[in-house]
């Protein structure tokens, strides 16, 4: 398998709910990204990791907290969340030092918070 | 610092006529420039990108883009829409060493009629 996977692709939770939102490239990229993308909203920037470490983080809300175990791997864990979080949640991967190659993205995740 | 104007959140155009989206950019640093296109309930799919050498850019579907340093402009066309050209475009720039995040604009919608 190549590329960036998202799973799920759907996920309905209600707002007492935890659930985990999963990434994984394939790439051999060192740095991962979380965005934000609501309707008519611009894209946002949530958190970055780079080389397992997060490096940035653009004032999230604490119901959202980022998990990055290895290079490979990110997740995003979900708690409490409220209907405005509703939104597709996108994962990023790129390899720090190569900015020439952009990002590469997963399909994402549609979150519907109820 | 980075940032990205893109013009028009929506832009409608005929099948086979030409396609226009606008970005202009700013940036501190000489600029790597990017444009992502985004199919409905997908990712983010690199079109095409600048980093250095040849101004006029080629990417995938017959797209192109020309950097213009004077403009900061970093405009995309294709000579002839197609329906299935139908999706969301993002303008994104970076830094052009070392660590560096995307900073992507607002988006614009392309519509597509027959």
């Amino acid at each position: 398998e190549t590329g960036v996977t998202q799973t799920p692709r759907h996920l309905v939770m209600g707002m007492t709910n935890k659930k985990s939102l999963k990434c994984e490239q394939h790439l051999g990229h060192n740095a991962m990204y979380w965005y934000k993308q609501s309707a008519k909203k611009p894209l946002e920037l949530m958190f970055v990791y780079s080389l397992e470490e997060r490096v940035e983080n653009n004032s999230v809300p604490s119901r959202f907290s980022p998990e990055c175990p290895n290079s490979s791997h990110l997740f995003l864990h979900l708690h409490t969340l409220q209907p405005e979080d509703s939104a597709l949640y996108l994962c990023a991967s790129s390899q720090d030092g190569e900015a020439s190659r952009g990002y590469t993205f997963g399909s994402g995740t549609r979150l519907t918070v109820v | 610092a980075q940032s990205v104007t893109q013009l028009g959140s929506h832009v409608s155009v005929s099948e086979g006529a030409l396609v226009l989206l606008r970005c202009n950019y700013s940036s501190s640093v000489p600029p790597y420039l990017f444009w992502y296109v985004q199919y409905p309930n997908q990712g983010l799919q690199l079109l095409l990108k600048y980093t250095t050498g040849a101004t006029l850019v080629k990417g995938i579907n017959g797209f192109e883009a020309e950097f213009k340093k004077s403009e900061t402009s970093f405009h995309l066309t294709k000579p002839s829409a197609h329906m299935s050209d139908a999706a969301e475009y993002f303008c994104a720039v970076s830094g052009n060493s070392g660590y560096s995040t995307l900073t992507f604009g607002k988006g614009t919608m392309l519509l597509v009629s027959p």
